[in-house]
């Protein structure tokens, strides 16, 4: 059974901090990882890809993937109130087919 | 806005009732999903469709009846629905390559109320 994991949280970070948030995964011929990010009563909104070990960088949100530690990380620099919201790992388990698996998501919260 | 879209955005509907749920992507993609998404737990996925073919039903109970027509358009048709069943159900798309890369696109989901 291929697994994503997350820290349900709350996460609480103060503003102007940086926000960390983690995300493990089950199995190693895993190709893709997504971070969405959901606000309350609304969908899922895609933030950041990432495909190979390393860092990517997308103005304040940096992904960091270690497939041979089978995690994922999102950091926030710089953290706003706005960024209060579930934020839900997704794994692309390709193999012959894309199946994309979600984590139960990490609840952040931003305190003035 | 995704180029998503779903209707309606909220439904509340009885054990008897018969309702579908609509959704429509005009990004030009080949793939589509249904989910639920049920309150603290994660997304489950119930349904795919690539260019037009059922490739997946997560042993979805069958009071839940996809239908895809063509590429851009999905439903998802239910009857004598349970309150368990109320939930925010979630539609996406993808190009439908099958590649690592491929990324999903949510609607605005309906919130599903069953009484």
């Amino acid at each position: 059974q291929k697994e994503v994991e997350q820290n349900s949280g709350p996460l609480s970070v103060p503003e102007g901090a940086i926000a960390s948030l983690n995300c493990t995964y089950s199995d190693r011929v895993s190709q893709s990882f997504f971070w969405y990010r959901q606000y309350s009563g609304k969908s899922p909104e895609l933030i950041m890809s990432i495909y190979s070990n390393g860092d990517k960088e997308d103005g304040r949100f940096t992904a960091q993937l270690n497939k041979a530690s089978q995690y994922v990380s999102l950091l926030i620099r710089d953290s706003q109130p706005s960024d209060s919201a579930t934020y839900l790992c997704a794994v692309n388990w390709y193999s012959s087919a894309s199946k994309i698996i979600f984590g139960s998501g990490t609840r952040l919260s931003i305190r003035p | 806005e995704t180029g998503v879209t779903q209707t309606p955005r909220h439904l509340v509907m009885g054990m008897t009732n018969k309702k579908s749920l609509k959704c429509e992507q005009h990004l030009g993609h080949n793939a589509m999903y249904w989910y639920k998404q049920s309150a603290k737990k994660p997304l489950e996925l119930m349904f795919v469709y690539n260019f037009k073919e059922q490739t997946e039903n997560n042993s979805v109970p069958s009071r839940f009846s996809p239908e895809c027509p063509n590429s851009s358009h999905l439903f998802l048709h239910l009857h004598t629905l349970q309150p368990e069943d109320s939930a925010l159900y979630l539609c996406a798309s993808s190009q439908g390559r099958n590649s690592p890369q491929e990324t999903q696109y949510f609607g605005p989901g309906t919130r599903l109320l069953v009484l």
